[in-house]
Parts: structure tokens; C-alpha cells; sequence
């Protein structure tokens, strides 16, 4: 059974704080790995992709990857309101994504 | 680039009615995902298709939920009969050829 685990929250910061998500995953198959960031009401809208362990940046987000932990992390710098929603982790394996719960954010102006 | 396209947007019914969902995926995206999620849970995967073959339905409960992608293209959700359980957000998205999956707007589903 695929599983990813994150935790539910809510994680609330303050606006222009670091926010730090986290996720770990059991499939030592998955290859790839994605944050997708989804607002009340809508569908999922990817924001980062990862393959490699290390780091990845992209403007005020940063994935982060540790295949031996089974471990991807997501930072938010400079959090802005407009950041508050839940943030889905999904590991791939074979094209298909196995979800996390997601973790509520909130950013607190 | 248009995006995915689902329709209805809403939709209301009494537990043992049927109902059907379509998408539409991006242009020349060969796979094509059902998903359905649940209030407070991350989406999981009913169906995959590569162009018009099932690669995976084993999350599908086929007793009830069926799903086709004639041509290729679109691709339709039936659930028959519905039950309460059944109450979601039902997400198509699609991929080119990678892992990289873009979501329609979702169909959510209420079942009374």
C-alpha cells in the first residue's frame, strides 16, 4: 500500500515568514515527486515538481528531496496571504500519484 | 492552452440515481485520470487511461462507478446507483507523455 503522510494542520505563520511543509513517503519505488497548492473550493494547482535529491528553487518556493529518508519538504518564503491553502503532496510512481491529506496553511497578515 | 475541461460543475441527486461526468483533457495529452476526493483527504486515483485503454482501475469500484474514453479523448464517469459515501469532488486531469499532471475544475457531487 502507497502511502504519503503529511501533517493536517493547520500551520499558521506570519506574512513574510519562512513556512515549512513536510511530507514523507513508504514507496522506495516513486521516482517523482510534486507539491500542489489547492484553495477552498478549487482543483489542485501544481506549484513544484522534484526528481533528484537536494534542492530545487523557484522564486519564493523551494522543494527539497532526501530519497534515503523518503522524505520531500516544501519552503515558502516570504509568505504572503495569498499563500493560505492546503498544500498536497504526491509521490509518482509508474504516472501515477499517490496523495498526501494535504496541509492547511495559513498566513496570518 | 486550454486547460481541462469538466462538466457539470455541480450536481445534486438522491442515493440510487445515476450520474455522469465528462471531461476533457488538454489537447494531445494521451492520459487521462479520474480521481475522486473526499472533503479533508487528498485525491485518490479511480482510473488511468494511455489514449483510449484502461492502464489501471483497480481503485475503481466497479460494482457501481464505470468509466470510458472513447477516440481517445474525452472521457466519461458513471456512477450507477449512487450512495451516500459517493458525496465528492470528482478531478479529471491529464499528462503528456509524463508524470507531470495538470487538473480540470472538478465536479462536485452530493448525494442526499
Amino acid at each position: 500500500q502507497k502511502e504519503v503522510e503529511q501533517n493536517s494542520g493547520p500551520l499558521s505563520v506570519p506574512e513574510g515568514a519562512i513556512a515549512s511543509l513536510n511530507c514523507t513517503y513508504s514507496d522506495r519505488g516513486s521516482q517523482s515527486f510534486f507539491w500542489y497548492r489547492q484553495y477552498s473550493g478549487k482543483s489542485p494547482e501544481l506549484i513544484m515538481s522534484i526528481y533528484s535529491n537536494g534542492d530545487k528553487e523557484d522564486g519564493r518556493f523551494t522543494a527539497q528531496l532526501n530519497k534515503a529518508s523518503q522524505y520531500v519538504s516544501l519552503l515558502i518564503r516570504d509568505s504572503q496571504p495569498s499563500d493560505s491553502a492546503t498544500y498536497l503532496c504526491a509521490a509518482s510512481s509508474l504516472y501515477q500519484l499517490t496523495f498526501g491529506k494535504g496541509t492547511k496553511l495559513s498566513v496570518i497578515p | 492552452e486550454a486547460g481541462v475541461a469538466q462538466s457539470p460543475r455541480y450536481k445534486i441527486i438522491e442515493k440510487r440515481q445515476s450520474v455522469a461526468f465528462w471531461c476533457n483533457p488538454i489537447s494531445g495529452h494521451a492520459t487521462l485520470y479520474w480521481y475522486q476526493q473526499i472533503l479533508g483527504q487528498g485525491p485518490k486515483l479511480l482510473i488511468q487511461f494511455q489514449n483510449n485503454g484502461v492502464v489501471d482501475d483497480s481503485q475503481l469500484p466497479k460494482d457501481r462507478f464505470s468509466a470510458e474514453r472513447l477516440k481517445g479523448v474525452d472521457s466519461t464517469l458513471k456512477i450507477q446507483p449512487a450512495k451516500l459515501e459517493d458525496s465528492a469532488v470528482y478531478l479529471c486531469a491529464s499528462s503528456e507523455y509524463s508524470e507531470t499532471q495538470y487538473f480540470g475544475p472538478g465536479t462536485r457531487l452530493l448525494v442526499l
